[in-house]
């Protein structure tokens, strides 16, 4: 199984800061045929859901503020959201779903500082 | 919209069964993989298994395999999960998850149901 390492386990930013979040794969989640990365981020808020932020590791889901924004390849990715608001409050996921099982990062818990 | 309407969890007693179902609408059902994804109380996201719009392709996590089985009606735009010897550790929240059908990437969650087996 591919493993997905993420870090920090917890960060707090300061309202209007940029925060950023790691992700590590234990294998290269690039497919050769197209070219792109099968690395996902998932916002979960309490008591809520996850919620699709981030697709092809850089492709922003329909409806998410520009201020989310994802890089990297290969095996190391990278969430930035560029301005913390309150409502970013969350737990943030990444995700491989280049192969089954898919698996997922343990998770960064994002709060204000 | 694009609503997922988990139903059937509970409590239930080791080694016991429990079917959860997962009603979809607000999109063209059969057109999409579907996904039953849970998070145990406090923890992290596990993905359990995926069937393919047909229903011809099917994949289990190992921590489920042989004991959990995923099945779909496109006719009642509904996906199940029959799950039997069910353990302590099966305890958490299930979800379903809209899942594309080129990629299997999980677009669209739903609120999920409780489980929680204790004797």
């Amino acid at each position: 199984d591919i493993v997905m390492t993420q870090s920090p386990e917890s960060l707090a930013v300061s309202l209007g800061e940029r925060a950023t979040i790691n992700c590590k794969s234990s294998q290269y989640v690039l497919h050769s045929s197209n070219n792109k990365n099968y690395l996902a981020w998932y916002q979960q808020k309490v008591g809520q859901p996850p919620k699709l932020l981030i697709y092809w590791a850089s492709t922003r889901e329909s409806g998410v503020p520009d201020r989310f924004s994802g890089s990297g390849s290969g095996t190391d990715f990278t969430l930035t959201i560029s301005s913390l608001q309150a409502e970013d409050v969350a737990v943030y996921y990444c995700q491989q779903y280049y192969t089954t099982p898919q698996t997922f990062g343990q998770g960064t818990k994002l709060e204000i500082k | 919209q694009v609503q997922l309407v988990e139903s059937g969890g509970g409590l239930v007693k080791p080694g016991g069964s429990l079917r959860l179902s997962c009603a979809a609408s607000g999109f063209t059902f059969r057109d999409y993989y579907m996904t039953w994804i849970r998070q145990a109380p406090g923890k992290g996201l596990e993905w359990l298994s995926h069937i393919s719009s047909s229903g011809s392709t099917i994949h289990y996590a190992d921590s489920v395999r042989g004991r959990f089985t995923i099945s779909r009606d496109n006719a009642e735009n509904s996906v199940y999960l029959q799950m039997n010897s069910l353990r302590d550790e099966d305890t958490a929240v299930y979800y379903c998850g809209r899942a594309t059908t080129v990629t299997t990437l999980i677009d669209f969650w739903g609120q999920g149901t409780l489980v929680t087996v204790s004797s």
